[in-house]
């Protein structure tokens, strides 16, 4: 168990819908990552939060958005689903924003979009 | 575009077997090589970070080399257990302060007792 939490576990939902996923990061740790995982890809960086503010940003779509609040945990919005969408979403968290700390995954959300 | 490379993509070795993997990855404005072990139906576990070429980790059975000027680093497992059966991933870090991660698409190691 990595103390990194995230829910729901798994979502099923329409084209056109909006889903929120939540990930509360290790006590302690200050940076949250979100990843995709496709059936296709490999794990694909989004974004990257460090208390409170948005710090790298990957290939996330514009229908994509998060925010990570005052008690450090985070938010990854997904709207306008497709069914392109639909992948295993992780969230990590790192104590600091350097690119040598460890980042520890949390257990994922499956997202299918039907 | 910065991309990451493992070979081979698959292996299937006997228990005792000692066994390596590479990561390739582009060497200009290297910062950082991660490790992580991802069971099946479990998410990516840390196994090591890597920054100085010629640096070498161990843990327990498995240890890791890094050679940042020609890019590549290999991972190690000796005397392999069915335990050992997972992905192995490896990610590059560019950033700065961020720790945006480029990952490879793994090497899955199937030990068969």
């Amino acid at each position: 168990d990595s103390g990194v939490t995230q829910t729901p576990k798994h979502l099923i939902t329409a084209t056109g819908q909006r889903v929120t996923l939540r990930c509360s990061p290790r006590s302690g740790d200050l940076s949250v990552y979100w990843y995709q995982q496709s059936l296709d890809q490999g794990l694909q960086f989004l974004i990257q939060y460090y208390n409170g503010e948005e710090r790298a940003k990957g290939n996330i779509l514009e229908r994509f958005s998060a925010q990570q609040f005052p008690d450090l945990h985070s938010e990854l919005n997904l709207s306008s689903l497709e069914l392109g969408d639909s992948a295993l979403y992780f969230c990590a968290s790192s104590v600091a924003a350097g690119g040598f700390y460890e980042q520890y995954f949390g257990p994922g959300t499956r997202l299918t979009v039907t | 575009i910065l991309n990451v490379e493992q070979s081979p993509q698959s292996l299937h070795v006997q228990e005792g077997d000692s066994t390596n993997f590479t990561c390739s990855f582009p060497s200009s404005n290297f910062y950082a090589l991660h490790w992580y072990r991802w069971e099946t139906a479990k998410s990516p576990e840390a196994l090591f970070v890597m920054t100085l070429n010629g640096d070498e980790k161990k843990k327990g059975r498995i240890s890791a080399t890094l050679n940042t000027k020609e890019g590549y680093s290999y991972l190690y497992i000796k005397g392999s257990q069915p335990e050992d059966s997972a992905t192995y991933l490896c990610a590059s870090n560019y950033g700065g302060a961020t720790n945006k991660l480029i990952f490879g698409t793994g090497t899955l190691l199937a030990v068969q007792p």
